[in-house]
This record gives C-alpha cells, structure tokens and sequence, in this order.
C-alpha cells in the first residue's frame, strides 16, 4: 500500500513537499516513482528513484523537484520548488521504473499551484 | 525521449463489443509495454505489462501484443465495468511515457 500525503494550495514560486508511506514492500529495493496528473489530462511521469539513490526527472521538473527516500520510515519523497501554475495536478507515488512495472500506486494527493 | 502515440483517443462501444486500442512508439522500445486502466478519480490500474502478459487479477478479456514500436489491447467482450480511460507506457527507458489516453465510451 502507498499513501501519499503533503498535497495542497501554494502560491507560484513556493515549496512544498510530498510524502509516500509504504506498507508491505521495502521502498529502497524497488523502483519508486512519482507520476502527475493534471486536471482533466492525462499521466505525465515525473521522476524515478532507484539502487544506490540513483535518479532520473522529466525535463518539465529537472532542476525544481528532487526525489529522495527515508529507508528508516519506509517512505518516498517529493520536494518540489519555484512550483509554476502548470505543476498544477494530482501526484501519484507508484513503485516501478525502468524495466519495472508500475504495479501498485497510491491513491494521490492535488496539489495546486495559484495565486 | 521516446514518444507514444494511441489511438482512437475517443471510442464510442456497445456492451459486448471486441475493442482494439493501438500504441505506437517513436523508436524500439522491445516488449517493454504496459497498459493502464483509469477511472475518473482513480488511481490507474495496470492491466498488461511486458507488453502480453496479464496483471494478476485482471479479467482475462484483455489481451495485448505487439513488440518494437506497434502495440495493441485489445478487450474481447466490453463489460459496463470497462468503460474508462486506457494508457499506454513505455519502461524501456530510464525517461518513462506515457500515450495520451483513449477514452472508452458508451454508444
């Protein structure tokens, strides 16, 4: 199970950062990563974490968001800056990556960027 | 970054149907496709991975084939549960995308 938590209304320009509470697989051995929706579109993968705190972002957050993990919590993280009015969107912590499925995802949490 | 493109991106079917979705990837992705069902509000479900191979759980009315850079799913008999938003994904690539969706509707 993931549980994601953090979402919520952030001026332009702002910080927020998002939680991912895993129960039943260990997040440090798997692909963890985190995918965007926004508001009546369609899914925009986001970044990946994996092995030894190996990451990978899309161009739209390359720079902005960083992806980290907590092995003692179990837990993924998301911390994103300078957020813009288009990271406007749902955010879906999910374990898979690279030649991983993306098999069990958590059940969201919005985040909204406006002023 | 590798690009996929689905289509239709609307389909309008009746109960009981056989419906074909078809994903096309801008470059060899191999069989490193899957397939995701959304509802609205929901989470997406993952439905095929490894472009064929189903999901535990998932009905055995989808299907889906392909390898390289042409996919399809195809679901045999629609049922009123299967009317929702279907995704194409590629994992070959450390950068993971996204097909735009095809929005399954009732005739």
């Amino acid at each position: 199970q993931l549980v994601e938590t953090g979402g919520g209304l952030i001026q332009p320009g702002g910080s927020l950062r998002l939680s991912c509470a895993a129960s039943g697989f260990i997040v440090s051995s798997n692909y963890m990563s985190w995918v965007r929706q926004a508001p009546g579109r369609g899914l925009e993968w986001v970044s990946v974490i994996y092995g030894g705190d190996n990451t990978y972002y899309a161009d739209s957050v390359k720079g902005r968001f960083t992806i980290s993990r907590d092995s003692s919590k179990n837990t993924l993280y998301l911390q994103m800056t300078s957020l813009r009015v288009e990271d406007t969107a749902v955010y879906y912590c999910v374990r898979g990556g690279r030649l991983a499925r993306f098999d069990y995802w958590g059940q969201g949490t919005l985040v909204t960027v406006s002023s | 970054d590798i690009q996929m493109t689905q289509s239709p991106s609307t389909l309008s079917a009746s109960v009981g149907d056989r419906l074909t979705i078809t994903c096309r990837a801008t470059q060899s992705i191999s069989d490193w496709l899957a397939w995701y069902q959304q509802k609205p509000g929901r989470a997406p479900k993952l439905l095929i991975y490894k472009a064929s191979s189903l999901q535990s759980g998932v009905p055995s009315r989808f299907s889906g084939s392909g390898s390289g850079t042409e996919f399809t799913l195809t679901i045999s008999s629609l049922q009123p549960d299967d009317f929702a938003t279907y995704y194409c994904q590629q994992y070959n690539s450390y950068s993971l995308t996204f097909g735009g969706g095809t929005k399954v509707e009732i005739k």
